[in-house]
């Protein structure tokens, strides 16, 4: 059976501080791992990764996957207040317009 | 550009009744479109992929009975809960992917269902 497994759970800094969220995953036929952002609705689109070792950056957010490891950590920094929601991470077994998979999320809340 | 939009954004309606939601891509034509359902502080669990003009595949321990899923059009598909219990109240999302290898999918807002 397909698993991803997040952590933490959740997680709680202070403005300014810098996070770190893992992302574990065993599944068979990978392609593709991808990180949401979900606050109060549906999730939108961090980044999506397919090649280990290869950096993804979008402004104070990066990810980055390890294959042989499988696993992927998502880095934000400087954080915000408006960072704080739930971070997802899915792996396909296509490429993102296939079949996800998701943990559980991290909820990430920022203190002012 | 991928935007997704679902209808209605909120539903409350009674045992026995059955509610129709619907997810549409409204600049782009979604090969694919995924539903998925989402409990109080849980991940997104896959309820079913629907192709369009074929018949949906759904996820093991998902009733295709109860949840009856029609991708009629390239910019369509409808999840159709019938004979709602209060069990089957939950949010649920829709995404759609473009079909391009290297595309992600696009989510929309959200439809949250209560059965009362």
């Amino acid at each position: 059976e397909d698993k991803v497994v997040q952590s933490p759970l959740s997680l709680v800094v202070h403005e300014g501080d810098t996070v770190t969220l893992n992302c574990s995953y065993e599944v068979t036929n990978f392609r593709s791992l991808l990180w949401y952002k979900q606050e109060k609705k549906a999730p939108t689109f961090l980044f999506m990764l397919t090649s280990s070792g290869i950096e993804k950056k979008s402004g104070r957010l990066s990810s980055i996957l390890d294959k042989k490891e499988l696993f992927s950590i998502l880095n934000i920094t400087a954080t915000q207040t408006g960072d704080s929601a739930v971070y997802l991470c899915a792996v396909g077994l296509g490429f993102g317009n296939e079949k996800l998979t998701f943990g559980t999320g991290t909820r990430l809340t920022i203190i002012p | 550009g991928a935007v997704v939009s679902q209808h209605p954004s909120r539903v409350i309606c009674k045992s026995g009744t059955s509610v129709k939601i619907e997810c549409r891509s409204l600049d782009f034509q979604a090969t694919t479109m995924f539903w998925y359902r989402q409990f109080p502080k849980k991940s997104l669990m896959l309820m079913a992929t629907s192709n369009e003009g074929s018949k949906a595949t759904y996820e093991q321990g998902v009733e295709k009975d109860k949840f009856l899923i029609n991708h009629a059009s390239l910019t369509l598909s409808t999840l159709t809960v019938t004979s709602a219990h209060p069990e089957d109240s939950s949010f649920y999302i829709c995404s759609a992917g473009r079909g391009a290898t290297t595309d992600t999918q696009y989510f929309g807002p959200g439809t949250r269902l209560t059965v009362l």
